[in-house]
């Protein structure tokens, strides 16, 4: 079956533009995760969903960062007046859901920002 | 502040050989452990997990060994392959309700033959 999927997969951007990050889960999963990964870094907790509730947005770097999943399934990360340090590989994960059994976090191929 | 710790930063094991990555954590509130696999240009995968009740749990090749009061865990790569050469990270989450993963700093292997 699909696993998770990420759009676009390159995203290059000049300071100060707005941009919008694309998760689609794999399908029937009801938590969704937002990861930023700097290179050689492990991946960052940003902010993560069960169903359409953002249930934490403590790792946000800031407001210029918000997501959203209107209707339960595909996600939107949005950042708006992008600077160089928000250059990063952006990571979005779903599990089936958070108890035991249901945790496990799959991740897609993640999306490669470059803000110039 | 980095919670959860991770070393060596890169290996180089001997094709046959015992790859051995360590992992400290300092939050007494985490209780599930993965471990995830992340090949060049492809997302992490989860490799093995373990929960602090058991002090060692195996699949495959793959163990990892758990030390609760030490607080640190460990991820064991036995007769390591050339296939298994890879970037590995050690992550933790709290207990329920705080479903985040704590990701360490990675170690990327390398298997030479």
């Amino acid at each position: 079956g699909a696993g998770v999927s990420q759009s676009p997969r390159y995203k290059v951007t000049k300071r100060g533009q707005d941009v919008a990050l694309r998760c689609d889960p794999i399908s029937g999963h009801v938590s969704l995760y937002w990861y930023r990964q700097a290179l050689g870094q492990g991946p960052e907790f940003l902010t993560y969903f069960n169903y359409e509730a953002q249930q934490d947005k403590s790792g946000l770097p800031n407001d210029r960062f918000s997501a959203e999943r209107p209707e339960g399934s595909i996600s939107t990360l949005t950042i708006q007046r992008t600077e160089q340090r928000d250059s990063a590989m952006y990571r979005c994960a779903s599990s089936l859901g958070t108890s035991n059994l249901q945790e496990t976090q799959y991740f897609g191929p993640g999306t490669r920002l470059l803000v110039l | 502040q980095q919670q959860v710790k991770q070393s060596p930063q890169s290996l180089i094991v001997q094709k046959g050989g015992i790859s051995i990555i360590n992992c400290a954590y300092e939050n007494t509130a985490f209780d599930y452990f993965p471990w995830y696999q992340q090949f060049p240009g492809k997302g992490p995968a989860l490799l093995i997990a373990i929960r602090p009740d058991v002090s060692e749990k195996k699949e495959g090749r793959f163990t990892i060994s758990f030390n609760k009061s030490a607080k640190q865990f460990s991820l064991h790569i036995m007769d390591s392959q050339p296939g298994d050469s890879a970037t590995y990270f050690c992550a933790a989450r709290a207990n329920f309700g705080n479903e985040k993963l704590t990701f360490g700093t990675g170690t990327r292997l390398t298997i030479i033959p």
